[in-house]
């Protein structure tokens, strides 16, 4: 079965700093890219970042540019988001998610179940 | 950016209706998009993506259709299952963007 499992998130003081964790299974994550989305409470989905299978592509939103970065170890089939200089609008559940295929699809598949990150002094 | 605008942003509907959501981009995807349902804290789970390609597994009253900037996510006959919210994302760009989402309620 492919599973995501996100790990990591919490409550953090504003300008602090968190690293996410995404624990990948059941595929062979070394030839996907892959993803973090997130959701602030009641709000809609936003695209984080992503990286290609490699780590050759990454991208990030201009909302986290330069404060995030995404990072990925396909030895210990996982994929991370160190977020530094957290502000309050950074509250949010952070999905990490595949993208459908290894021909760096685009659209995601599956998703995991998100950890809730909250910013807050 | 891309920007992705959903209309309309909530919608009631009734058990049997046939309802559709609208996606607009800024500027033309060529049918770079992908549709997602998400229901009261669980993931999003993907139900089309190249505008009219059906997920493996989703049911064939979702259709998609469309091009250029304009795009529409159909539910042929509600059902109980399908009150949730609809998002649409774009992947024309490699900077992704989701639309605001489209709340489907029942009537």
């Amino acid at each position: 079965e492919v599973q995501l499992v996100e790990s990591g998130g919490g409550l953090v003081k504003p300008g602090g700093s968190l690293r996410l964790s995404c624990a990948a299974s059941g595929f062979t994550f070394s030839s996907y890219s892959m993803n973090w989305v997130r959701q602030a409470p009641g709000k809609g989905l936003e695209w984080v970042s992503s990286i290609s299978s490699s780590s050759s592509y990454i991208y990030y939103a201009d909302s986290v540019k330069g404060r995030f970065t995404i990072s990925r170890d396909n030895a210990k089939n996982s994929l991370y988001l160190q977020m530094n200089s957290l502000r309050a609008e950074d509250t949010a559940v952070y999905y990490c998610a595949r993208d459908r295929y290894s021909s760096s699809s685009g659209w995601f598949d599956p998703w995991g179940q998100g950890t809730l990150v909250t910013v807050s002094s | 950016d891309i920007q992705m605008t959903q209309s309309p942003s909530s919608l009631s509907a009734s058990v049997g209706d046939r309802v559709t959501i609208t996606c607009r981009a800024s500027q033309g995807i060529s049918n770079s998009l992908a549709w997602y349902q998400q229901k009261p804290g669980k993931a999003p789970k993907l139900l089309l993506y190249a505008a009219s390609r059906l997920e493996s597994g989703v049911p064939s009253r979702f259709s998609g259709s469309g091009s250029g900037t304009d795009y529409t996510l159909t539910i042929s006959s509600l059902q109980p299952e399908d009150f949730a919210t609809y998002y649409c994302q774009q992947y024309y760009s490699t900077l992704y963007t989701f639309g605001q989402g489209t709340k489907l309620e029942i009537k």
